[in-house]
């Protein structure tokens, strides 16, 4: 399967805790985004990613939220001392190039559920 | 400011029959993408079709058209001969500037087929 990987696809936490989330673009993907969906909403740009290079982060990553991508190849988002309004579908998507005409490739998403 | 309005959160139509997801949407780039996405209920995004702000002509994909209505800024997606495994959520969504990486998501709008 060569599209978007996520990992893992559910997780069930306790507030306070910290969790992390690892995303694998499709390989020859250069570019790499990470969205938020709460139930019943659009998903949320959070963050982007050229290579291993992050150039935008949403005012939605508050200081508990952070994304890596080391080598330009997979990432993670860690949410740190989580808290019940983090409860929500993550979602990565890839693509080649930037530009409002290239097609963001989705991965299946992890789906948080803070207790 | 909301930038993508779907104002339907749920339409119902009958198998075979074609129906109209309606999409607003308001940027004051002069180059911008429209797209739109099924969400089924396993969670992925699947991408359905995309349109260009220089492109003159609707595109269409298959059983999807869209109808790109620039003046009006409306991007309406057209379903034709719907069939039950349509059923699903669908956003429409738009990245501006021609550098664009950040796609913005609207609401969504759930559609229900009916055999």
């Amino acid at each position: 399967d060569t599209g978007v990987s996520q990992n893992p696809r559910h997780k069930i936490t306790k507030r306070g805790q910290n969790v992390t989330f690892r995303c694998d673009p499709i390989s020859e993907h250069n570019r790499l985004y990470w969205y938020r969906q709460t139930l019943g909403q659009g998903p949320e740009f959070l963050t982007y990613f050229q290579n291993e290079a992050q150039l935008e982060k949403s005012r939605l990553l508050s200081d508990r939220f952070s994304a890596e991508r080391p080598k330009g190849s997979f990432s993670t988002l860690e949410i740190q001392r989580t808290e019940q309004g983090d409860s929500a579908m993550y979602l990565c998507a890839s693509s080649l190039g930037a530009g409002n005409y290239n097609e963001q490739f989705f991965g299946p998403g992890t789906r948080l559920t803070v207790l | 400011a909301q930038k993508i309005t779907q104002t339907q959160p749920g339409m119902f139509v009958q198998e075979k029959e074609a129906v109209t997801l309606d999409c607003t949407y308001d940027t004051s780039d002069q180059s911008y993408g429209l797209f739109w996405y099924k969400q089924p209920s396993s969670g992925e995004m699947i991408f359905l079709i995309y349109q260009g702000s220089y492109d003159e002509q609707n595109a269409t994909e298959g059983r999807y058209s869209l109808n790109f209505q620039k003046a009006r800024k409306s991007a309406n997606l057209v379903i034709s001969a719907s069939q039950l495994g349509d059923s699903a959520m669908y956003f429409c969504a738009m990245r501006e500037g021609l550098t664009g990486f950040k796609t913005i998501f609207g609401a969504g709008t759930r559609l229900f087929v009916k055999a």
